[in-house]
């Protein structure tokens, strides 16, 4: 099993431009999330999603969007990139979450600077 | 609103020494779950453990120990006679069963010399 898969893994942006950052896992799991993590600090959560066709909000989701139209693939899209967003990136998986919580399954990061 | 506070931001230990790395909490539910991760130098997540708020017995997995106190709100971890490959970010996370986010504290970077 691959797992979780991230791509690209490092990434140089100009202000101002756009970028896909990809993220697909194949243990067929219906919650995904994307957090940040930015240096010397823990990860925050931008956005996540129960399940294809459902995404919501995190603590920091301003600057970024998300779809999900397969239990497979969660892209997060930055639109208009900005210094603040230089980050390393992760995408995570799990069965399940809230009452029934389990553990995450991340991918390997992808690191991005905006300069 | 859940929180996690990790106080300690660097520990170094010498080799064979044993270390707890201290995780406090905050959250209004009275169902939630609590985890510990490790980032080695590589960058990626591991997960260590998983523990609900109903069960307030201390776990231990070899070298690795954890201490659940819900008077205190606290989820300690332990490492005993420390190795060099323990180097790394320790995250402790928070998760409410109200809600589907998991709330990591800021991490202690741990170092262990030989």
């Amino acid at each position: 099993n691959a797992g979780v898969t991230q791509t690209p893994k490092f990434r140089i942006l100009k202000i101002g431009q756009s970028m896909t950052l990809q993220c697909t896992q194949d243990m067929n799991h219906n919650y995904m999330y994307w957090y940040r993590q930015d240096p010397g600090m823990g990860l925050k959560l931008i956005y996540y999603s129960v399940g294809a066709g459902i995404t919501d909000k995190g603590e920091v989701p301003n600057g970024y969007n998300v779809s999900r139209s397969t239990t497979e693939d969660f892209p997060l899209r930055l639109e208009l990139a900005a210094p603040s967003q230089t980050s390393v990136y992760f995408c995570a998986s799990s069965t399940t979450g809230g009452r029934r919580s389990e553990k995450l399954f991340f991918g390997s990061g992808t690191q991005l600077s905006v300069l | 609103a859940q929180k996690v506070t990790q106080a300690q931001t660097e520990i170094s230990v010498v080799e064979k020494e044993d270390v707890t790395l201290d995780c406090v909490y905050e959250t209004r539910d009275t169902t939630y779950y609590l985890f510990w991760y490790k980032q080695p130098p590589s960058g990626e997540l591991v997960f260590l453990i998983r523990r609900n708020s109903f069960d307030e017995q201390n776990e231990i997995s070899g070298r690795y120990s954890w201490n659940f106190q819900k008077s205190t709100s606290s989820f300690n971890f332990t490492i005993t006679a420390s190795q060099v490959v323990d180097s790394a970010v320790y995250f402790c996370a928070l998760q409410e069963t109200s809600g589907s986010r998991l709330t990591f504290g800021e991490g202690t970077q741990l170092t262990v010399n030989p």
